[in-house]
């Protein structure tokens, strides 16, 4: 069955220091992979995604992804982490084998403390 | 803007009660999901439609039904209300099935 795994509830990082957020995947096929964050009471927005080609994908607000296809993972990167990224970040995968359905993973919350 | 227009923001209603939310896709959008998130969960997906035909099934209750229309908008119905469906519902388009999708900003619904 497709999977998705962020294996860390909460991410606490400093202000200014690089952040790194988790995601590995089990899917058949090759992967499309997608990065969304969500703000206290307020939909998710779109950062970024895989589908094919250069492995590290940029996105908005400065973030950017790493694909791993060896380790099957897909983290969610930040050279300089600001107070204001704090929010709840969501890693999913098309389901190739159930109509693309998206599959979710739990979801991480990062804390960036002044 | 994500361009996924959700009605109402806000809804406060009694158990068993029937109430219904309303999601207008992107311009152009085929696809229309629905999600639930509980407080600190995370995403529950409940059923997708693709151009008005029911395409993938989730964790949806039976006394809950939804539908798109021709004109794409979609609308979930939720019925016999219990105070355990209190929640965030979320309602999601995009363009192509491998797409990414775009979500609305979601409707809180509070049973009482």
């Amino acid at each position: 069955a497709q999977s998705v795994a962020q294996p860390e509830d909460q991410v606490n990082v400093a202000e200014g220091n690089p952040l790194t957020v988790k995601c590995t995947y089990s899917v058949s096929g090759n992967p499309y992979l997608f990065w969304y964050v969500q703000y206290p009471n307020r939909g998710l927005q779109f950062l970024l995604k895989y589908i094919t080609g250069d492995n590290l994908v940029k996105g908005s607000y400065g973030f950017e992804a790493e694909f791993n296809k060896s380790q099957t993972s897909f983290h969610l990167k930040k050279p300089s982490a600001l107070v204001s990224d704090s929010a709840l970040y969501f890693c999913a995968v098309r389901d190739m084998d159930s109509n693309y359905q998206l599959i979710w993973g739990a979801g991480t919350k990062l804390i960036i403390k002044p | 803007d994500s361009g996924v227009t959700q009605t109402p923001k806000h809804l406060i209603t009694a158990t068993g009660q029937r109430v219904t939310l309303r999601c207008s896709p992107r311009s152009g959008d085929l696809s229309v999901y629905w999600y639930q998130q509980s407080l600190d969960q995370g995403l529950q997906f409940l059923i997708q439609y693709y151009n008005g035909e029911e395409r993938a099934k989730g964790n949806i209750l039976e006394r809950f039904s939804a539908q798109q229309f021709p004109d794409l908008h979609s609308e979930l119905n939720l019925s016999s209300l219990e105070l355990g469906d209190s929640a965030l519902y979320f309602c999601a388009s995009s363009l192509q099935a491998v797409s990414e999708a775009f979500f609305g900003q979601g409707t809180r619904l509070t049973v009482v």
